[in-house]
């Protein structure tokens, strides 16, 4: 299994510009998880489902950012319109059922001027 | 007040010493605890589980003290490959909390 996949690897945007990260995870897992860190915060997490339906996004910052999984191999997070703030790491994760291992993909690196 | 709080360090060690690292929750209610590995510009690992009874893999050793709210975790003989962010993480009600981190520097 190639682990849990994310793209693009790292984006710099301009302020006002639409961003769309995307996020396969491994295949069988029924909890998808989406992360932001830096280095203030830490990893805060954003918003996680299960079974490709959004269960708790008390994460999400604000109206600008939102999350879908249209299906089990497929999720898209998406900030609109971007701000140098939202520059950060963010980390899609899966896992199986109940508190198993978490996997992490390798981050997308976005940078927002 | 923070799900989970740990000491940022660095904590500088020379090789084949002994560090410990704690943490400490705020929900007494927590399910699971685990300690996640970090290294530079890179995804967090699972690096173990900790058990209620503690457990150890190889030079690391992991403790939880329910009473206190706090985990552990103790690596012996420490190896330059050993330097990375260690992350504490507690499982409450299908989600995870994350620590911020302590970052570990081991010196030859």
């Amino acid at each position: 299994d190639a682990g849990v996949i994310q793209s693009p690897r790292h984006e710099v945007t301009e302020m006002g510009q639409e961003v769309t990260l995307r996020c396969k995870p491994i295949s069988g897992h029924d909890y998808l998880f989406w992360y932001r860190q830096t280095m203030m915060r830490g990893l805060e997490l954003l918003i996680y489902f299960n079974n490709n339906v959004p269960i708790d996004d008390s994460g999400m910052p604000e109206d600008r950012f939102s999350a879908k999984m249209p299906n089990a191999s497929f999720s898209t997070l998406k900030i609109q319109p971007s701000e140098p703030r939202d520059s950060a790491v963010y980390f899609c994760a899966s896992s199986l059922p109940g508190n198993n291992e978490q996997f992490f993909g390798p981050g997308t690196r976005l940078t927002v001027l | 007040r923070k799900e989970v709080e740990q000491d940022p360090g660095p904590f500088n060690v020379p090789e084949g010493a002994t560090v410990a690292f704690n943490c400490t929750y705020s929900n007494s209610a927590s399910q699971s605890f685990f300690w996640y590995r970090q290294d530079c510009r890179k995804e967090p690992k699972l690096l173990m589980s900790v058990y209620s009874s503690g457990n150890e893999d190889g030079r690391f050793t992991a403790q939880l003290n329910r009473a206190s709210q706090y985990i552990s975790l103790l690596i012996r003989d420490s190896k330059l490959s050993d330097s990375a962010t260690y992350l504490c993480v507690v499982y409450n009600f299908n989600k995870f909390y994350f620590g911020s981190g302590t970052k570990l520097n081991v010196k030859p």
